[in-house]
């Protein structure tokens, strides 16, 4: 079992809806990080939070550090935003000891 | 351009050969990873190096060997050890003032 859970597993949504994924992890940690992969496979790094919130153009992400969760909300939703999202949590200083969770895949169709 | 490179993007290799996998970076971070992911799962962590000359085994280091002789570069070899090799490989590099992680655009490799 995965220490980190993603939820949910695929999403399917229509050009211009509110998209939300979520991220939940079991221990503490010192942050957490969401990135989106593309179809090609290439990574890139949206956020990294240890509180709060964050946005950033049409993408926000939130964490609640006492319940272990974090959600990524995608606003007005485009058919490029089609991609895979991780969510990964780091337990210590070390970006090295990061575990992954299996990713959420979304289509934004047309 | 700064950045992470690898290369290839594909690789076919017989069973049996070992295979090494290039990974350089120009953003002069300390810290360089090595990732596995397979269809459906999380990326796993094969190898890490926080600094030059030193590395670190990760949680399926088994059957991958890695060594860090420059700053820039941290090349992963995929022994004949490795039981089940076809994958996608993802070189990172972390530092900088966030300390956030920056991804190479990946190494599929396949064994025939």
């Amino acid at each position: 079992k995965n220490e980190v859970e993603q939820s949910p597993q695929n999403l399917t949504a229509q050009e211009g809806e509110f998209i939300t994924i979520n991220c939940s992890y079991s221990v503490g940690i010192s942050a957490l990080h969401w990135l989106q992969q593309h179809p090609g496979g290439g990574i890139v790094s949206l956020f990294m939070l240890s509180s709060g919130k964050k946005k950033h153009g049409r993408l926000i992400a939130t964490i609640n550090i006492q319940e272990k969760h974090s959600s990524l909300h995608i606003t007005a939703s485009h058919p490029r935003d089609s991609a895979v999202y991780i969510c990964a949590v780091r337990f210590g200083t070390n970006a090295g000891k990061s575990t992954f969770g299996d990713g959420t895949t979304l289509t934004v169709k047309p | 351009d700064g950045g992470i490179t690898q290369s290839p993007k594909y690789l076919f290799r017989k069973e049996g050969q070992n295979v090494t996998l290039s990974c350089e970076q120009n953003l002069n971070h300390d810290a360089m990873y090595w990732y596995r992911q397979d269809p459906g799962q999380g990326l796993r962590l094969i190898y890490y190096s926080q600094i030059v000359n030193d590395f670190q085994k990760g949680d399926i280091a088994e059957g991958y060997s890695v060594s860090r002789e420059k700053k820039e570069s941290f090349p992963l070899t995929v022994t004949s050890a490795q039981k089940n090799p076809t994958a996608f490989y993802l070189c990172a590099t972390g530092g900088g003032r966030t300390d956030t992680q920056y991804f190479g655009p990946g190494t599929r490799l396949t064994v025939l």
